[in-house]
């Protein structure tokens, strides 16, 4: 089975710039979440998703930043206009909730630069 | 406030023997799950290991398990068997919230396996 996808795997961009982020969770998992993880403040929760419908999104540090899931295999996080203070580390992960156990199987990140 | 704390940043350990990271957590919802997260020097996320707040019996994993203290609040994860492979940054996670799936993380421990 193939794991979280996420793209791209690295982006550099200028301030200003419009980035956007995207993630293909696994097949059947029904939550989706988006985190961001800096040296200062470690892993962050940004916005979470059940069933494509956005749970919480207490995370997300301001208007700039928005999260789609159209369907139940996509997802987005776009920053808009990007700042410097943005560069990070974005993961998405993907998570199913069955008796007995949980799981976040976590994509690759994609390693963001805002110059 | 829910809180997950490792109060460890730094920890070695000689290869083949046992090592175990400590973390605490803080919340008042009786229903939560508890993870352990890997992640080496390339940056995945791996997810090692999950107890949910019911559980009766510590998790294990393989070569990983849970040492689950309710009544102290601490969910210490225990390696056993130590490998160079197993030099990382660990964190622990808390899932809080009855019905929701928000997860908060500690700031991580970096384990260093010597030879």
């Amino acid at each position: 089975d193939a794991g979280v996808i996420q793209s791209p795997r690295h982006e550099v961009t200028e301030m200003g710039q419009e980035v956007t982020l995207r993630c293909k969770p696994i097949s059947g998992h029904d939550y989706l979440f988006w985190y961001r993880q800096t040296m200062m403040r470690g892993l962050e929760l940004l916005i979470y998703f059940n069933n494509n419908v956005p749970i919480d999104d207490s995370g997300m540090p301001e208007d700039r930043f928005s999260a789609k899931m159209p369907n139940a295999s996509f997802s987005t996080l776009k920053i808009q206009p990007s700042e410097p203070r943005d560069s990070a580390v974005y993961f998405c992960a993907s998570s199913v909730y069955r008796t007995g156990g949980e799981t976040q199987y976590f994509g690759p990140g994609t390693r963001l630069l805002v110059l | 406030a829910q809180k997950i704390t490792q109060t460890q940043p730094g920890m070695f350990v000689q290869e083949k023997e046992a090592v175990t990271l400590d973390c605490t957590y803080d919340t008042s919802d009786p229903s939560y799950g508890l993870f352990w997260y890997k992640q080496p020097s390339s940056g995945e996320m791996i997810f090692l290991i999950y107890q949910g707040s019911y559980d009766q019996q510590n998790a294990t994993e393989g070569r990983y398990s849970l040492n689950f203290q309710k009544a102290r609040k601490s969910a210490n994860l225990v390696i056993s068997a130590s490998q160079l492979g197993d030099s990382a940054m660990y964190f622990c996670a808390m899932r809080v919230g009855t019905g929701g799936f928000k997860t908060i993380f500690g700031a991580g421990t970096r384990l260093f396996v010597k030879a």
